[in-house]
């Protein structure tokens, strides 16, 4: 979406760490989400972070927050060849509705 | 546990010809459901939301449409397909906890008008 924008595209090696970033635009939100698609599927939550929060972290998931740029990084620490997949940010206020970026296609390579 | 169901997983059709894809949900009770287009080389595209029985909210203008007939299952529909038209559908459903919205996903279906 408009609101949300991502990297196309990001080449890591196996074994390295992959960071995708994301911007967003509105102010208001208070959740922020990644979502991992694999090829054909539909898409899986990873994990979500509240707007107060700077940092979670989860096995080798690390999710970063700057609320004041509107930045929002994933970082996967020790890349493997399953992690290959198109990820997702996305971001809620206070409705329904959940706006998300086009996506950034990771190919892990050996 | 919850489990969202979508068909036909797979679809093929002509251009001017009507279109249904459904969507159940089990194993919860009044969830938000959703529809999301997803065309080839684009992200997400929200095409509508429904909060409740009879209550569809249309966030993007075209010949589609969508009815939620029961309170677990959620449609999808066109009277005339559109080349345009083709791409990848998928629904969501939400029940929000926490504050979350946190959407579950079906495993989507894939349209191709010819």
């Amino acid at each position: 979406g408009e609101d949300v924008e991502q990297s196309l595209f990001l080449s890591v090696r196996e074994g390295d760490s992959s960071v995708i970033n994301c911007t967003y635009t509105d102010s208001s939100s208070t959740y922020l989400y990644w979502y991992k698609q694999e090829p054909g599927a539909g898409l899986q939550l990873l994990t979500y972070i509240f707007s107060n929060m700077d940092m979670k972290q989860d096995q080798r998931l690390t999710v970063l927050l700057n609320k004041k740029d509107k930045h929002l990084s994933l970082r996967i620490a020790d890349t493997q060849t399953g992690d290959s997949a198109i990820y997702f940010c996305a971001e809620s206020g206070g409705d329904y509705k959940l706006s998300f970026g086009a996506g950034t296609t990771v190919t892990v390579r050996a | 546990s919850q489990t969202i169901h979508q068909w036909p997983a797979t679809l093929v059709q002509p251009v001017g010809s009507p279109l249904s894809l459904e969507c159940t949900v089990e194993g919860t009770s009044n969830p938000n459901l959703y529809w999301y287009r997803q065309a080839a080389g684009r992200g997400l595209q929200l095409l509508f939301y429904s909060v409740g029985i009879g209550q569809i909210s249309s966030e993007v203008p075209q010949n589609l449409s969508a009815s939620r007939p029961q309170d677990r299952q959620f449609i999808l529909s066109s009277k005339k397909l559109l080349l345009s038209d083709s791409g990848f559908y998928l629904c969501a459903w939400s029940v929000r906890q926490s504050g979350a919205n946190v959407l579950t996903f079906g495993a989507g279906s894939r349209l191709t008008v010819l």
